[in-house]
């Protein structure tokens, strides 16, 4: 079946990029989605990309996809103390199928 | 800005209790999706609905569990008995099919926090 694996946690000092690794398993997946949970709140859709594209940038994020070793990265640029959160890497086989999510990167930012 | 509404947000109960969860979706999103996550891992699936009709299910403990979306507008998520293995967030997320391309974009609500004693 279906596996996103992700790292657990990052640390980074403010100003910093952040860089959170993603690897998962299914080859048919179509989309591929970066989630964050603040603590006590529900997952916020950050961005997401489409497995033609190897390359996506949205202000301060920015993903990239290699398809070929199914691994996806969300870089947020100048991190600052309100990215402390869990971001979650999700996949789905088709634009309306159910996400798989991965375990989730505790981001830790430090003044 | 519209957003899913769940409650309640916090439930303690013991263990063999009766517990039922609310949510409220994005107006006019006709797909609704109950997730559990339990500490430290990503929200799992639960359940499934198209309108009022259940989609998916396969992962819903069905002896304990049900959940229902009787009028496809909000839905009531039951667990009875309880047990000390269902302490978790139970997050409730809404899409609609007019994503404008974003795929399956599903929008969450805050969730609801079980503790079972």
């Amino acid at each position: 079946g279906e596996d996103v694996e992700q790292s657990l946690f990052l640390s980074v000092r403010e100003g910093d990029s952040s860089v959170i690794n993603c690897t998962y398993t299914d080859s048919s997946s179509t989309y591929l989605y970066w989630y964050k949970q603040e603590p006590g709140a529900g997952l916020q859709l950050l961005t997401y990309i489409f497995s033609n594209m190897d390359m996506k940038q949205d202000q301060r994020l920015t993903v990239l996809l290699n398809k070929k070793d199914k691994h996806l990265s969300l870089r947020i640029a100048d991190t600052q103390t309100g990215d402390s959160a869990i971001y979650f890497c999700a996949e789905s086989v088709t634009g309306y199928s159910t996400l798989t999510f991965g375990k989730g990167t505790m981001l830790l930012v430090s003044p | 800005e519209a957003e899913v509404a769940q409650s309640p947000r916090y439930k303690i109960t013991e263990k063999s209790q009766a517990v039922a969860f609310w949510c409220d979706p994005i107006s006019g999103h006709a797909t609704l999706y109950w997730y559990r996550q339990i500490l430290g891992q990503g929200p799992e699936l639960l359940v499934q609905f198209q309108d009022e009709s259940v989609v998916d299910d396969s992962q819903l403990p069905k002896d304990r569990f049900s959940a229902e979306r009787l009028k496809g507008v909000d839905s009531t998520l039951k667990i009875q008995p309880a047990e000390l293995g269902d302490s978790a967030m139970y997050l409730c997320a809404s899409s609609s099919l007019w994503t404008g391309g974003r795929g399956n974009e599903q929008f969450f609500g805050p969730g609801t926090r079980l503790t079972v004693l």
